[in-house]
């Protein structure tokens, strides 16, 4: 399976942008790049994904680079409630149930 | 809309015993994945059922067992527990072979003695 590396922590101050990067040098070419974030004592949420084009929702904006080993989830403004662990992993079309996981980032939002 | 659903949410087992985990997913949705989550790691691929049938497995032994029923409840059954299956499990429900999000429920807390 194709994986995925995170720095293991970032700190941000509130109301303040975040940029927070993952590697995937060995994504084929239907895997889609989807990002969770896990909040303490709960299961994991649903931030955003793509395939090849940038994203963006309510939550987040998804940057794909253009090889696409590479990505950034965006929050645009911090809050304190923002403060998880972000997993970013790939999601491939044969087995679209399985979600590899790494260890994610943990991100900090200082007040 | 109901959300994913998962029981008991804690649980304390001796080594050697057996347990049955039990999710219910998310209105709609005929796709159920199931993960291991140590304390500070990323959740791990367990299995997926989808219609009823394991249709992907992660790399956990035969030990490790699942049924998805025809509502799409599902269980997850461990035999012959050992102290490192403490961890806690997540179900996921989806769209079959849909590439947007999963829902987790909240898991279960399994402990070994």
């Amino acid at each position: 399976d194709a994986k995925t590396t995170q720095p293991n922590s970032m700190e941000s101050n509130e109301e303040e942008p975040v940029h927070l990067p993952c590697n995937h040098s060995t994504i084929s070419g239907t895997d889609y790049i989807h990002w969770y974030r896990q909040l303490p004592s709960q299961g994991p949420e649903y931030v955003i994904h793509g395939l090849t084009s940038n994203v963006n929702n309510r939550m987040a904006s998804l940057a794909i680079a253009e090889d696409r080993k590479s990505s950034t989830l965006i929050l645009h403004r911090a809050t304190l409630r923002d403060a998880a662990v972000y997993y970013c992993i790939l999601r491939g079309n044969t087995n679209a149930g399985k979600s590899t996981f790494g260890d994610g980032t943990t991100l900090t939002v200082k007040p | 809309e109901t959300g994913v659903t998962q029981s008991p949410t804690h649980l304390i087992k001796t080594r050697g015993q057996q347990v049955t985990l039990r999710c219910s997913s998310q209105s709609g949705h005929n796709t159920v994945s199931w993960y291991q989550q140590a304390l500070g790691q990323g959740p791990q691929f367990i299995f997926q059922y989808y219609r009823e049938e394991e249709n992907g497995r992660g790399n956990f032994p035969p030990r490790f067992s699942g049924l998805q029923f025809p509502n799409y409840s599902s269980e997850l059954n461990v035999n012959a527990l050992e102290l490192d299956d403490s961890a806690l499990y997540l179900c996921a429900s989806s769209l079959a072979l849909a590439f947007g999000e999963q829902f987790f429920g909240p898991g279960t807390r399994l402990t070994v003695l």
